[in-house]
């Protein structure tokens, strides 16, 4: 079946630290692939996604690329601001499925 | 991108009452909705799938007659949770599928803050 493992949290950096949270998978056929984020007291909200092997998804300076060769999808960011403290969520949906399956979530925290 | 929306965001009742709370899609026509629970430093549980003007599909462990999905049209969905105790209190999360679009994406509401006293 379906799985997506991400590394556990919290993620603590400073401002303006280099952010890398790192997905890996397994699924069959060619999954679709996403970030989420969940900022506190809030619902899921789509961060980036990438479609097919290769494919670079990126938003609000974040970044992740679909790499099938080790069926990951890694959340990386230059420079953490402090308002990216949150709760992120890798997922995947493949074949017929509209349900993704998620991750455990990786809290991140970053300070001033 | 589409937007989904949950009514009530947060409620608070008594024990033994039933809480109503509705998902809608805004702008797109939603046949199949999707009703998730979590847990507080958890990640999202899926209750059930719930398809327009059929029953709701529910995941094991869930209750239906408990957890009572209606999704009478192409833009609504309601979870009621029925005879509350405190131990549903939790946060609950509503997604709508597009399904007009070429890969498989939920939209997710903003979800409902649930506190049973």
């Amino acid at each position: 079946g379906n799985s997506v493992t991400q590394m556990e949290g919290p993620v603590t950096l400073s401002e303006e630290a280099f952010l890398t949270i790192n997905c890996t998978y397994t699924a069959t056929g060619y999954p679709s692939l996403f970030w989420y984020v969940q900022y506190p007291g809030e619902g899921l909200q789509l961060l980036l996604k990438a479609t097919k092997a290769d494919d670079k998804g990126s938003n609000k300076g974040f970044e992740a690329t679909y790499r099938k060769e080790t069926t990951s999808f890694h959340l990386e960011k230059g420079s953490v601001q402090v308002s990216d403290s949150a709760v992120y969520f890798c997922a995947l949906s493949s074949g017929g499925s509209y349900i993704p399956t998620f991750g455990r979530g990786t809290s991140l925290i970053v300070h001033p | 991108g589409a937007v989904v929306s949950q009514h009530p965001s947060r409620v608070i009742c008594k024990s033994g009452t039933s809480v109503k709370i509705e998902c809608r899609s805004l702008d797109f026509q939603a046949t199949t909705m999707f009703w998730y629970r979590q847990f507080p430093k958890q990640s999202l549980m899926l209750m059930a799938t719930s398809n327009e003007g059929s029953k709701a599909t529910y995941e094991q462990g869930v209750e239906k007659d408990k957890f009572l999905i209606n999704h009478a049209s192409l833009t609504l969905s309601t979870l009621t949770v029925t005879s509350a105790h405190p131990e549903d209190s939790s946060f609950y999360i509503c997604s709508a599928l597009d399904r007009t679009l070429s890969y498989n994406e939920q939209f997710f509401g903003p979800g409902t803050r649930l506190t049973v006293l």
